[in-house]
């Protein structure tokens, strides 16, 4: 099925650790985003990109790193995980400039991290 | 920087009654767009209804419409016919025209129907 696929869908890791969250989208959109979403808050964006080899910082980038090697793909690296790094983590696509792209967003199903 | 501000963290209706939330935002922007998402217990992002800030006439998607004010920079959501199935968390959301067209959201408004 066409959309943005985020994997895993759930990950508990503890203090120090280190992982990558995986989004994939089949859409071939240009821009990605990474968002996470702390328990009964609004979401937050921690990086974006606006085509491969193009990333940039969003509203809270520390602790995070991303890279867009390809269309398809924007993985995002969590190095040395702190408790404060527990949230859902959302990736999402649009198109560059197209009327769907002003209908919105296609998000991922999110993934639900816990650092203990 | 823009900000979104939802100023009811929680409401409630009843079934088959009509509910409004609110929303303000801050921009200095003079192109942009508006959005609801709803997002029920499944964390699922849906999109419910949009407005282009350049349009005077405002959105209406089946029981959802909105009251957008550019003037007052407030956009609230209006669903009439309230059914069991609107209950979820909402999140208004502005996107301007820079930084990569990001969407910032609100902190989100907690709908609760009543049977």
């Amino acid at each position: 099925n066409a959309g943005v696929t985020q994997t895993p869908k759930f990950r508990i890791l503890k203090i120090g650790q280190s992982m990558t969250l995986q989004c994939t989208q089949d859409m071939n959109h240009n821009y990605m985003y990474w968002y996470r979403q702390d328990p009964g808050m609004g979401l937050k964006l921690i990086y974006y990109s606006v085509g491969a080899g193009i990333t940039d910082k969003g509203e809270v980038p520390n602790g995070y790193n991303v890279s867009r090697s390809t269309t398809e793909d924007f993985p995002l690296r969590l190095e040395l995980a702190a408790p404060s790094q527990t949230s859902v983590y959302f990736c999402a696509s649009r198109y560059l400039e197209t009327e769907e792209a002003n209908y919105g967003y296609t998000f991922g199903s999110g993934t639900r991290l816990t650092v203990v | 920087a823009q900000t979104v501000t939802q100023s009811q963290p929680e409401m409630s209706v009843q079934e088959a009654e009509t509910v409004t939330l609110s929303c303000t935002y801050d921009t200095s922007e003079s192109d942009y767009y508006l959005f609801w998402y709803k997002q029920p217990p499944s964390r699922q992002m849906i999109l419910v209804i949009r407005q282009e800030a350049y349009k005077q006439q405002n959105a209406t998607e089946n029981r959802f419409s909105v009251n957008f004010q550019k003037a007052a920079k407030s956009f609230s959501l209006k669903i009439s016919d309230s059914q069991l199935g609107d209950a979820a968390m909402y999140f208004c959301a502005y996107r301007g025209e820079t930084s990569g067209s990001r969407l910032t959201f609100g902190e989100g408004t907690q709908l609760t129907v009543n049977p």
